[in-house]
């Protein structure tokens, strides 16, 4: 499979703890993309990678978020101290600087705070 | 800032008719681009057709075509035979990179359901 994959697919965590992502882009993509979708939504752009470098942070991406893409290839989000409102689907994107711009998703890994 | 509108929050159409989903936007850059995405319950977000700003012709893919009516704003996707498959949530998203910016904005979609 030659898709954007995420995991874990599902997340079940008590307020208050620490929670991590993984993404895994398609190999000759060079941006990443982290969207959060709550239920009844379109996905929300939180921040986005051209290789190693976050060149772009929502607002929505408080201080308790953090994202990373170390050698720029796949990507980590970690959310500290979760909260209830932090639950919801996280989708990963990723795409070519040339072309149209179109995103390739993975699954998504939803998160449920209790 | 960009906005993304999606007026239907369900629709139903019959298999093997055309059924054609809105989505009007709002932004003040010149350039821009609008998509389609296709949510199954699997939750995976699937593209299904591109327009730019700048394009002429109105974009075709398969059984998917987009009425770009640039003047009033709207993008709506037009989906030709419908089949019991095409039963999804239906995202328009709009990049707006004049700005430097590649976020996509989603509006809040449409529900299809497709009867046999």
């Amino acid at each position: 499979d030659t898709g954007v994959s995420q995991d874990p697919r599902h997340k079940i965590t008590k307020r208050g703890q620490n929670v991590t992502f993984r993404c895994d882009p398609i190999s000759e993509h060079n941006r990443l993309y982290w969207y959060r979708q709550t239920l009844g939504q379109g996905p929300e752009f939180l921040t986005y990678f051209q290789n190693e470098a976050q060149l772009e942070k929502s607002r929505l991406l408080s201080d308790r978020f953090s994202a990373e893409r170390p050698k720029g290839s796949f990507s980590t989000l970690e959310i500290q101290r979760t909260e209830q409102g932090d639950s919801a689907m996280y989708l990963c994107a990723s795409s070519l600087v040339e072309g149209t711009g179109e995103l390739f998703f993975g699954e998504g890994s939803r998160l449920t705070v209790l | 800032a960009q906005k993304i509108t999606q007026t239907q929050p369900g629709m139903f159409v019959q298999e093997k008719e055309a059924v054609t989903l809105d989505c009007t936007y709002d932004t003040s850059d010149p350039s821009y681009g609008l998509f389609w995405y296709k949510q199954p319950s699997s939750g995976e977000m699937i593209f299904l057709i591109y327009q730019g700003s700048y394009d002429q012709q109105n974009a075709t893919e398969g059984r998917y075509s987009l009425n770009f009516q640039k003047a009033r704003k709207s993008a709506n996707l037009v989906i030709s035979a419908s089949q019991l498959g095409d039963s999804a949530m239906y995202f328009c998203a709009m990049e707006s990179s004049g700005a430097g910016s590649y976020q996509l904005t989603f509006g809040k979609g449409t529900k299809l359901s497709v009867i046999p």
